[in-house]
Parts: structure tokens; sequence; C-alpha cells
């Protein structure tokens, strides 16, 4: 079935551990992104890509890195975690030249 | 930059009243605009966009170019359509920048 996936969808972790959230679509989209979401806030794209080995920075600076080695995956990684990355994190994708995101369900991240 | 903002945060109706919820958007030209929807334990989806000029659950988003505004209406709530509901604009190459949102309660 189509669709977007988010693992993990809870993580508790301390500082300074390394983290890498999981976006898979099995959608066949060109186009992914990373929002970043504070509670009762905006959501804050931090990074999208137009395909394979594109990666772009979004409106919101953000310490995190992305890859885009296969279409279908785009993991976002914090190589040392701090209590500001804690918020949600949402992926979303779509068709290139359309403008309707489909996202997945978000991972709520928590740093201690 | 293109963007838009909502001024509530939460909105509470009676069942079978009108709503609407405001959102107003910062451009000058012809500006692309959506409204997403997260439903309780669901994820973030479209609802509508205003070049379609389509009615979704019977929600209508009208652009008032003299006012800035993408209101989003409904003539009579229903308790379903209690969610959260998001503001969007286009700001280049597909990309969107989205409102803070608003909750919206409709009471039984």
């Amino acid at each position: 079935e189509a669709d977007i996936y988010q693992t993990p969808r809870y993580l508790v972790i301390g500082t300074g551990k390394k983290i890498t959230l999981e976006c898979s679509q099995t959608m066949g989209h060109d186009k992914m992104y990373w929002y970043q979401q504070d509670p009762g806030m905006e959501l804050h794209l931090i990074h999208y890509s137009y395909g394979v080995n594109s990666t772009e920075k979004g409106d919101l600076s953000s310490e995190s890195t992305v890859s885009r080695i296969r279409t279908e995956h785009f993991p976002l990684t914090l190589e040392s975690a701090r209590p500001s990355h804690t918020s949600q994190y949402l992926c979303a994708s779509s068709q290139q030249g359309t403008d309707t995101q489909y996202f997945g369900p978000g991972t709520r991240l928590t740093v201690l | 930059a293109q963007r838009v903002t909502q001024p509530e945060k939460l909105l509470s109706v009676f069942k079978g009243a009108p709503v609407e919820l405001k959102c107003n958007y910062s451009y000058s030209g012809s500006p692309e605009l959506f409204w997403y929807v997260q439903y309780s334990r669901q994820r973030l989806q479209l609802l509508l966009r205003h070049i379609s000029r389509e009615s979704i659950k019977g929600f209508t988003a009208d652009l008032n170019k003299g006012e800035t505004s993408f209101h989003l209406k409904k003539p009579f709530a229903q308790e379903e359509d209690s969610a959260m509901y998001y503001c969007a604009t286009e700001t280049g190459a597909n990309n969107l920048f989205f409102g803070t949102g608003t909750r919206l309660t409709v009471i039984p």
C-alpha cells in the first residue's frame, strides 16, 4: 500500500546522543520534506529534497542533517541531541511539480 | 516572503452553527493557498486549495484579495469537524509555509 512511514513514533533520549529519524515513502514521490513543530507553533520546514542526492535547507535553521541516497528514503540525523531539539518532526512527500504534500505520522522527540 | 497568520488558536462552536476559521496572508501577487487538517490521532492532510474552488466536507474557502484573507467556512458545523486546521501558502518550488493552526471544537 502506498504510504509514508516514520520511525520511531516516540523517542526519549539523553543529551549528547546521536539519533536518526527514519522516513520512507512508497508513493513514488520525488520530493520529500522534514518539518519541525513545537507545541502551538507553526510547522517549520527544515529540510527538503528534490530527489536522489539532492538536499536543501528549509526556512528554519536546524542543526540536523539529512541524506537522500534512495528515492524512497529520507532520514534525518542529529549528531548530538540537546534538550532544545525536543519537538515533533514531520516527514512529507509530494510528486515533483505538484503542491499537495502527504504527511507521515510524525516522530515526537524528547531530549532529556 | 509569503506568510500566513491564523489569529485564533482555539475556536469552539455548537453543532449546527456556522464556523469560520480565519487566515490572512502577506503576499502582493497571486498566492497559492491551502487548508490542511489534522483529525485526532490522524495525519496532517490536505483539505482544500483555493485554485480548485472546491467544497470538501462542506467546507469552502474564498480568496479575498482586498482583505488578503483565505478564511475557511462551513455553514453547519458537525462534531466530526473537530480538528486542528492549518492554513498554508506556497513559498516557491512547491514548498509550503504553514500557519500556527486553529483547534476547532464542535460542541454537541
